[in-house]
C-alpha cells in the first residue's frame, strides 16, 4: 500500500492564480481531511469528508473548496491565491469505526504565494 | 467549540531523561485523545491515544495519563533517545468526526 499520497511536493503560486492541491489514499478509508500547518500554530482543519459525495467545512475553510467523488480522492482546490495561503498543507484520511481512530498523514504540499 | 493548550512549546532534554508534555482541553464531551509525532519535512504519525473510558495507557517507553475532570491529558517519554527528537502534538474530539490539535511542542534530545 502507498498509503496517503499528495501531489505537488512544492509550488509556488502567484497572487490571484488558482490551483488543485491532489491527495490520494489506497486503503479505502471512508474519512478524509484536509489541514494547513503554518509554523507555530498546529495543525487546523480546511474540510473534511466522511464518504463519497459528502464534504463538510472544517475550522478555516475560507478561500478553499473540495470535492469527494470517489473514495480513493480527495483534491483541494485554491481559487484566488492569496499571501495568507502560504503554508504546509496535509491530507489525511481514517477508517470508519465507533468514534475517531489513526488519521494517516500524507507528506505535505509545500506552498508559496508571492 | 472545542480548544486545546500545549505546553511546552519547545522542551530540552539530555539523552535518558523524561520528558512530559501536556495538554488541556475545553470541551467536557471530548472522548478520544491523540498525540503525534512530527519528523522533520513528515506528515504527523500517531504514536500512542486514550480514550475518555481510561485513565492510563502505556506502549513501551511512551505512556498518556488522563484527568477528566481537571480536562487535561499528558504524554511521558522515559529514558529519552536522540531519535525521540521531533515535534509533538496532542489532539482533541468528542464524538463528531474531527480532531483539534494543540500548537505543538519541539522536543530536542541531546546526547
Amino acid at each position: 500500500n502507498a498509503g496517503v499520497t499528495q501531489t505537488p511536493k512544492f509550488r509556488i503560486l502567484k497572487i490571484g492564480q488558482s490551483m488543485t492541491l491532489q491527495c490520494a489514499q489506497d486503503m479505502n478509508h471512508n474519512y478524509m481531511y484536509w489541514y494547513r500547518q503554518d509554523p507555530g500554530m498546529g495543525l487546523k482543519l480546511i474540510y473534511y469528508s466522511v464518504g463519497a459525495g459528502i464534504t463538510d467545512k472544517g475550522e478555516v475553510p475560507n478561500g478553499y473548496n473540495v470535492s469527494r467523488s470517489t473514495t480513493e480522492d480527495f483534491p483541494l482546490r485554491l481559487e484566488l491565491a492569496a499571501p495568507s495561503q502560504t503554508s504546509v498543507y496535509f491530507c489525511a484520511s481514517s477508517p470508519p469505526g465507533l468514534g475517531l481512530s489513526e488519521q494517516y498523514f500524507g507528506p505535505g504540499t509545500r506552498l508559496t504565494v508571492t | 467549540g472545542e480548544n486545546v493548550e500545549q505546553h511546552p512549546s519547545t522542551l530540552s532534554v539530555q539523552e535518558g531523561d523524561s520528558a512530559v508534555i501536556k495538554c488541556t482541553y475545553s470541551d467536557s464531551a471530548s472522548n478520544y485523545f491523540p498525540w503525534y509525532k512530527q519528523e522533520l519535512g513528515k506528515g504527523p504519525q500517531l504514536i500512542i491515544d486514550i480514550r475518555s473510558n481510561v485513565g492510563e495507557k502505556k506502549d513501551q517507553r511512551i505512556a498518556v495519563t488522563l484527568n477528566k475532570t481537571a480536562k487535561h491529558f499528558s504524554l511521558h517519554i522515559t529514558e529519552t533517545q536522540p531519535e525521540d527528537s521531533a515535534v509533538y502534538f496532542c489532539a482533541a474530539s468528542d464524538n463528531t468526526d474531527k480532531l483539534i490539535f494543540g500548537t505543538g511542542t519541539r522536543l530536542q534530545v541531546f546526547p
